[in-house]
């Protein structure tokens, strides 16, 4: 079946570090691809998608491209804020396969330090 | 924007009653979903509904039941509520290919 692999965390960096999340997946069919941010507290927000190979999903000043070849999806931000401090998810949703569900990593935590 | 809103943002209930969480997307989506997320657990699925009155137990539906009988909202309920069904659980609706969350319910059973 359908898994996605997020690196671990927890992740601390300092305010204006490059952040790198490492996120593969396994899909049988052609998937689209996710990151989702979780703010303390609250329910999940959608932060990008790419829906097909060689894509290049970007909000706020993160980017993820969509790499087929490598089965990954990793997150980036030139810069991270205080504000960043949050887990991030990766997910993918293959609508020919799996009734339409997503399948979810475990999530990374973020710390940005001042 | 999609809004997917939850009835109660925290919850406290008692051992042995009768929960019910509610779920409301204003953007007559047909795929609906039920989550709850555990420290080191992730995010599990409990239930979807893919049309009215139609459901799908997901990876984890014991001790949980659902119920959609308009297409905007999707209801999650815990006929005997137990200490271990304490959780966030998260509500989310779907559209081609993207799901969109609520704020979550954080429910603890005393």
């Amino acid at each position: 079946g359908d898994s996605v692999t997020q690196m671990e965390g927890p992740v601390t960096l300092s305010e204006e570090a490059f952040l790198t999340i490492n996120c593969t997946y396994t899909a049988t069919g052609y998937p689209s691809l996710f990151w989702y941010v979780q703010y303390p507290g609250e329910g999940l927000q959608l932060l990008l998608k790419a829906t097909k190979a060689d894509d290049k999903g970007s909000n706020k000043g993160f980017e993820a491209t969509y790499r087929k070849e490598t089965t990954s999806f990793h997150l980036e931000k030139g810069s991270v804020q205080v504000s960043d401090s949050a887990v991030y998810f990766c997910a993918l949703s293959d609508q020919n396969t799996n009734a339409g569900k997503s399948t979810f990593g475990d999530g990374t935590t973020l710390t940005v330090k001042p | 924007d999609v809004k997917v809103t939850q009835s109660s943002r925290y919850l406290v209930k008692r051992t042995g009653e009768k929960v019910f969480l509610e779920c409301v997307q204003d953007m007559d989506h047909e795929n609906m979903f039920w989550y709850r997320q555990d420290p080191g657990l992730g995010l599990r699925l409990i239930y979807f509904s893919y049309d009215v009155k139609m459901k799908e137990k997901g990876d984890i539906p014991e001790g949980y039941s659902v119920s959609r009988e308009k297409k905007e909202r999707f209801s999650l309920i815990l006929e005997s509520a137990s200490t271990n069904q304490t959780s966030m659980y998260l509500c989310a609706s779907r559209i081609t290919d993207t799901q969109y969350f609520g704020p979550g319910t954080r429910l603890t059973v005393l």
